[in-house]
């Protein structure tokens, strides 16, 4: 298995709303890592977990937590979101946290009402 | 402050021919750029990287030069193909505590016309 998936693909959800995006990978990676992008911007790092620890936290407002269950698993928990989180949230993968290649997965589109 | 940027924002090229995709960065303390395909409703795609002590990489069509004197990297696509058609963002890794941060460049849409 030489993929990230991530769930689901689209997202609509109100703003009192609280509401989960998955994010899974099987290839044995130990980082695992959260990204936002906006329509036509590029990807923007949030969260990088290591070993299931939470190393980097780029000054995400507390609204977005994030959980690491286990080593394959990576969550994005998301209550009483703005409009403007609406975007494109990408998980991705890497084997190690220092210089590793990331993998990503298709993303979760979310729209926030 | 640090920023990874790219020369044009898009590119139109006749299938077949190679195409050039620039990018110029700021931060001469990077430790190695990475190269991503990003096509219509999926994540990005690695394509190659290249470390900061080298000035050439290849892979499968594509290659990568470093030109770390004017703070320069280039993709180069041979034989320009339909499913080349994307955004193509050049990333900047940094290396520091033992953990790598990657900051992706503003992206070069890449159409190909058959």
């Amino acid at each position: 298995d030489t993929e990230v998936t991530q769930t689901p693909k689209h997202l609509v959800m109100g703003m009192t709303n609280k509401k989960s995006l998955k994010c899974e990978q099987h290839m044995g990676h130990r980082a695992m890592y959260w990204y936002k992008q906006k329509a036509k911007k590029p990807p923007e790092l949030m969260f990088v977990y290591s070993y299931e620890k939470l190393s980097i936290n780029e000054s995400v407002p507390s609204r977005f937590s994030p959980e690491c269950p286990n080593s394959s698993l990576l969550n994005l928990h998301l209550h009483a979101l703005q409009p403007e989180d609406s975007a494109l949230y990408l998980c991705a993968s890497s084997l190690r946290v220092s210089g590793e290649t990331q993998y990503f997965g298709p993303g979760t589109r979310l729209l926030v009402l | 402050g640090e920023s990874v940027g790219l020369h044009l924002p898009t590119l139109s090229v006749q299938e077949g021919d190679n195409s050039i995709i620039n990018c110029a960065y700021s931060n001469s303390a990077s430790d190695y750029f990475i190269w991503y395909k990003q096509e219509s409703g999926k994540g990005p795609q690695f394509i190659i990287d290249i470390r900061s002590n080298m000035d050439k990489r290849q892979g499968q069509r594509v290659t990568v030069l470093l030109n770390k004197t004017v703070k320069h990297l280039s993709l180069q696509i041979a034989a320009t193909q339909p499913g080349d058609s994307a955004v193509y963002f050049c990333a900047e890794g940094l290396i520091r505590g033992g953990y790598q941060k990657v900051t992706f460049g503003t992206g070069t849409k890449l159409q190909v016309i058959p």
